[in-house]
């Protein structure tokens, strides 16, 4: 399977534990996207790379979170001292952005329920 | 006001009816837009692309009113594998990398 991957694909966790989680895009997409989706609502934009570069960070994204993709190819994002309100869905995407025009594909998503 | 908005449904529709969702934003610099699909507990899934001529990919056809800034799916001879979310995306202004999701209008086909 050459599409996006997740790893875990869920986790359970407690309130003020941290927990990472993994995502490798498709071979080559040059960015890679976080987002995040609670019940009933579309996903949100977190942040995204391009190749290794942290471009934009969303407010959404407190600083108990942190995203790193140290190569250019997998990406990870850590989840500090978690509370009951990080419970959802974290999605990764990647794409291949040449000349202003680039289609996100999306992982399975990482489902985290803090406890 | 949400950025872009969606009737959440659900539209609860027989076998081989045709079907439309319609969806607005409100952002006019936005220039890509597009329809993904999401299945229960699963990733959502590039449907197709919206362009401003409009377009048709079998039995889905989209169609973009950037005056209005109103973007419409319609299924045709809809198939129970149809069953899904459908959610109505657009790029965040000129930037062409985020994407802004609707809530997404739930389609519910039945034999």
């Amino acid at each position: 399977d050459t599409g996006v991957s997740q790893d875990p694909r869920h986790k359970i966790t407690k309130r003020g534990q941290n927990v990472t989680f993994r995502c490798d895009p498709i071979s080559e997409h040059n960015r890679l996207y976080w987002y995040r989706q609670t019940l009933g609502q579309g996903p949100e934009f977190l942040t995204y790379f391009q190749n290794e570069a942290q471009l934009e960070k969303s407010r959404l994204l407190s600083d108990r979170f942190s995203a790193e993709r140290p190569k250019g190819s997998f990406s990870t994002l850590e989840i500090q001292r978690t509370e009951q309100g990080d419970s959802a869905m974290y999605l990764c995407a990647s794409s291949l952005w040449t000349s202003g025009q680039e289609t996100q594909y999306f992982g399975p998503g990482t489902r985290l329920l803090v406890l | 006001r949400k950025e872009v908005e969606q009737d959440p449904g659900p539209f609860n529709v027989p076998e081989g009816a045709t079907v439309a969702f319609n969806c607005t934003y409100s952002n006019s610099a936005s220039q890509s837009f597009f329809w993904y699909r999401q299945d229960c507990r699963k990733e959502p899934k590039l449907l197709m692309s919206v362009y401003s001529s409009g377009n048709e990919d079998g039995r889905f056809t989209a169609q973009l009113n950037r005056a209005s800034q109103y973007i419409s799916l319609l299924i045709r001879d809809s198939k129970l594998s149809d069953s899904a979310t459908y959610l109505c995306v657009v790029n965040e202004g000129d930037s062409s990398y985020k994407l802004i999701f609707g809530s997404g209008t739930r389609l519910l086909v039945r034999p």
